[in-house]
């Protein structure tokens, strides 16, 4: 069994610019959460897939968007980058049926200059 | 809305002492909780959680935690700690089932002292 992975490892970007964050959940799982964790802050929740639909969403503005695959790869997306987007944004999976447990990846770690 | 308190940022111990990282939380309605440690540069990893029945939950490394509902809170214990235990602790809080997103504390900084 797989963990979850999360691509890339690091990244770096500038004001104004798009990003795009890759994770591929645990084998079986179908629903996947995103995170962003500031340095020095515990993570914050930006928003969640189930089965390729947004199953709810933090306090995070419409800049940041969303993707789930039919094979439960997902994305994050954000746009007009600003400097307070630097952090480390984690992915974490679920099962169906287990969802009060979430199996995080590794993390990307975003500056942005 | 549920919220975590983790009292204190940073917690030096000597190795082989025991050492208890505190989480407190509240909610409106009945939680889960969890522990997850987070070594330098890594993601989360999942230490203990408590969904139900029994009060002292036991977990990976030789942890355990109790949940206390009267002063709602969910202190994570370990009696004997190990240089290799240095890492950041988080808590986190999600509402019962059918509720999808985690609310962690700001996370306590164990470092253990040879």
């Amino acid at each position: 069994e797989t963990g979850v992975t999360q691509s890339p490892t690091h990244l770096i970007k500038t004001r104004g610019q798009q990003v795009t964050l890759r994770c591929s959940s645990q084998s079986g799982h179908n629903t996947v959460s995103w995170y962003q964790q500031a340095l020095g802050q515990g993570p914050q929740f930006i928003f969640q897939y189930y089965r390729e639909e947004e199953n709810g969403r933090g306090n995070f503005p419409p800049r940041f968007s969303g993707l789930q695959f039919p094979n439960y790869s997902s994305e994050l997306n954000v746009n007009a980058l600003e400097l307070d987007d630097s952090a480390l944004y984690l992915c974490a999976s679920s099962p169906d049926d287990r969802q009060e447990t979430q199996y995080f990846g590794p993390g990307t770690r975003l500056l942005v200059l | 809305a549920q919220s975590v308190t983790q009292l204190d940022s940073q917690v030096p111990v000597f190795e082989e002492a025991p050492v208890e990282l505190r989480c407190n939380y509240s909610s409106s309605v009945s939680v889960y909780l969890f522990w997850y440690v987070q070594y330098p540069n890594q993601g989360l990893q999942l230490l203990l959680k408590y969904l139900s029945g029994s009060t002292l939950v036991k977990g990976i490394n030789g942890f355990e935690a109790e949940f206390n509902k009267s002063q709602t809170s969910f202190h994570l214990r370990k009696p004997s700690v190990h240089i290799s235990d240095t890492a950041e602790y988080f808590c986190a809080v999600s509402a019962g089932s059918g509720t999808y997103k985690y609310i962690f504390g700001t996370g306590t900084r164990l470092k253990v002292l040879a």
